[in-house]
């Protein structure tokens, strides 16, 4: 069964402390992994999509990174205001048509001030 | 309008009667897709339009579930029969073209007394 996997479920971090949020995958057929950022009460914003093993993308303090089993979500020198909920998810090639995303369920970030 | 709009916000409703959400995609998308966020839980995806076909409904969880698009924009999601089960927040995202990144609606909370 394919399978989007999220860790830690809730990390808690000093303003300006840097870490990384992790996201596993196991699918046969990735066809893109994508990340959002969801704030309480308000739908899922997109921040990067990422393609294939290798692939980079960055943001402000984010930067993302996918290997053939896992993506991470980089957050350097973070700022309060990127306390969110941090969402991964994947598309796979399917027989037929599009497939919706495959979510995991989330890490819980919070930077404190 | 700028980005996805859903309407109502929140829905209050009785066990046994029907419910419709309503979904406003953003100008131009062709894909659409509806999801349900349950409490603890991640995101679960339901159906896909493109155009105003939905060549795949499995993910709907019960034959109570239709959903309709019309004029290749406003979808409708309608739940037949509501049990206290189908309390959630109903997501809509639209995508410029199957595959590329979703963007988020901010929901309808769904609360079946």
């Amino acid at each position: 069964e394919d399978q989007v996997t999220q860790s830690p479920e809730a990390l808690r971090l000093q303003e300006g402390e840097s870490s990384s949020l992790n996201c596993s995958y196991t699918v046969s057929g990735l066809r893109g992994l994508f990340w959002y950022r969801q704030d309480p009460g308000k739908g899922p914003e997109f921040l990067f999509t990422l393609y294939s093993a290798g692939e980079e993308k960055e943001k402000e303090r984010l930067k993302a990174t996918l290997t053939k089993k896992e993506s991470f979500l980089h957050i350097t020198a973070p700022k309060p205001e990127d306390s969110a909920t941090y969402l991964c998810a994947v598309t796979m090639y399917s027989g037929g048509g599009a497939d919706g995303l495959t979510f995991g369920k989330g890490t819980h970030l919070i930077i404190q001030p | 309008g700028a980005g996805v709009s859903q309407s109502p916000s929140n829905k209050v409703t009785e066990k046994g009667k029907d419910v419709e959400l309503r979904c406003d995609p953003i100008s131009g998308h062709t894909a659409l897709y509806w999801y349900r966020q349950s409490l603890g839980q991640g995101l679960e995806f339901l159906i896909y339009f493109q155009g105003n076909s939905a060549p795949d409904k499995s993910g709907l969880p019960s034959d109570r579930f239709s959903a309709e698009r019309t004029g290749g924009s406003v979808s409708t999601l309608t739940i037949q029969r509501t049990q206290q089960e189908d309390s959630a927040v109903y997501l809509c995202a639209s995508s410029s073209a199957l595959y590329q990144p979703q963007h988020f609606g901010d929901g309808t909370r769904l609360s079946i007394l």
